[in-house]
């Protein structure tokens, strides 16, 4: 097993600025992903985060709009840009372990409110 | 169009039922498939996977998967107050393919 973090746990945002969410994991990794669950709702791959170079992203997602990093294996970024309301949502990064087959693992998710 | 679907619920049992979790998959060359489990405010946590046709059993879950009818279930025997949560069935796309497609969820609710 791993332990999967992400900062902050919660934040809430004014309309238009922009919020950067981590994903640390203190295991091997081989694949990161980035989830977003609107509030009711089931999950929604937002992007698979690469290491060393940019993110693979889902149709409906952009990177001007949700930039991401993965600088190493067991760290990666989300940023939510340009907020608007319908951004509220929880973000949630999940992780592939080394070892693993294909079993994907979450972090406890970050939830955001946009004012 | 990828689709999972799963009945929304809520399913009700009485402490003791056995609870049965129904899902199905539109994309024939699906190759793993994955029950999560979601209480209320907190992160899916995975509880069962399954790769290959038929029954597979840990503790108090079992995983059916069937193939030919794109179809995959999760029995929870002895169910318990603790069982109620949600659960969500997850497909991953064809070898090579890292994406999980999830369903809505059904909603448990397991009766003292």
């Amino acid at each position: 097993s791993a332990v999967i973090s992400q900062k902050p746990s919660r934040d809430i945002c004014q309309r238009g600025t922009s919020l950067t969410i981590q994903c640390q994991v203190d295991s091997q990794v081989t694949m990161m992903f980035w989830y977003r669950q609107q509030p009711g709702q089931s999950l929604t791959l937002i992007a698979t985060a690469n290491q060393g170079s940019e993110a693979t992203y889902e149709s409906g997602f952009v990177i001007d709009k949700f930039p991401i990093s993965r600088p190493n294996l067991t760290f990666s970024t989300l940023t939510v840009s340009n907020m608007s309301p319908e951004d509220s949502s929880i973000y949630l990064c999940s992780v592939e372990l080394a070892g693993s087959y294909n079993e994907q693992f979450f972090g406890p998710g970050t939830r955001l409110t946009v004012l | 169009q990828k689709e999972v679907e799963q009945n929304s619920g809520p399913l009700s049992v009485p402490e003791g039922a056995i609870a049965s979790l129904n899902c199905t998959y539109s994309d024939r060359g699906s190759q793993s498939f994955f029950w999560y489990r979601q209480y209320s405010g907190k992160s899916p946590e995975l509880i069962m996977f399954i790769y290959s046709n038929g029954d597979k059993e840990d503790g108090r879950f079992t995983a059916q998967l069937n193939k030919a009818s794109q179809y995959v279930s999760l029995l929870i025997r002895d169910s318990q107050p603790s069982d109620s949560a949600t659960y969500l069935c997850a497909v991953m796309h064809g070898a090579g393919s890292y994406q999980l497609t999830f369903g809505k969820g059904t909603k448990l609710s397991v009766i003292p």
